[in-house]
């Protein structure tokens, strides 16, 4: 079964901080990505990686940084954080190209106040 | 680039109702068509899949039909239940854009018992 983890499943950070999002996926796939999900915008991707040490921007990149450190792990970070960066954030893993199935984990609550 | 429009937000029926999504994409590529769900406190997760080859598919009685000529990709289901309200999004996936999908807005159903 496929497996794709988050933590923390909710922060409450303060404007300013630095807030870091960790996933952990064992699917062995390449690909993982970070979207959010808001009301009324469906879920938009954040950045995503092709594999261990590489990192590309999606479509709203703005405000974020990502690293994949490893095949299993993508982390989404937020140097300086700010209320429009509460949302709910979404990781998930992929094998390759558009045409496969995307596996997602549980999400992570953020607030930022 | 690529684009997916569910122009309904929030669909609400009784069970057993014939269920009724719209959806429509626009691309320049190849597409392959998704259906996720997502049930509340989960990620996204896929109910079903189409691809330009095979134009129509079906999962847990749920059916969706690709044509190339209305650019359309519906969800229908003969009968609901209770257990299917979830946000259903209509999701595109384009070779040419790479490992990227691009997502609809969602459609928030409600099942009445």
């Amino acid at each position: 079964e496929a497996a794709v983890t988050q933590s923390p499943r909710n922060k409450v950070a303060v404007t300013g901080g630095k807030v870091t999002l960790s996933c952990n996926q064992t699917n062995n796939h390449n690909n993982m990505y970070w979207y959010r999900q808001d009301t009324g915008h469906g879920l938009r991707l954040i950045h995503y990686s092709y594999g261990a040490g590489s990192t590309e921007k999606g479509d709203i990149p703005d405000g974020y940084k990502a690293s994949r450190p490893s095949q299993e792990n993508f982390s989404l970070i937020l140097e300086l954080a700010t209320p429009s960066q509460t949302s709910v954030y979404f990781c998930a893993s992929g094998v390759d190209w558009g045409k496969d199935t995307q596996y997602f984990g549980p999400g992570t609550r953020l607030l930022v106040l | 680039g690529n684009s997916v429009t569910q122009m309904q937000g929030q669909v609400t029926l009784s069970e057993e109702e014939f269920l009724f999504i719209n959806c429509t994409y626009s691309t320049t590529g190849y597409p392959t068509l998704f259906w996720y769900v997502q049930y509340p406190g989960e990620g996204p997760q896929l109910l079903l899949k189409v691809t330009t080859a095979n134009n129509k598919g079906s999962s847990r009685g749920f059916e969706a039909t690709y044509d190339k000529g209305t650019t359309s990709f519906h969800l229908q289901k003969a009968s609901v239940q209770e257990s299917d309200s979830a946000v259903y999004y209509c999701v595109l996936g384009d070779h040419d854009a790479g490992a990227k999908l691009t997502f609809g807005g969602g459609t928030r159903l409600t099942v009445r018992p």
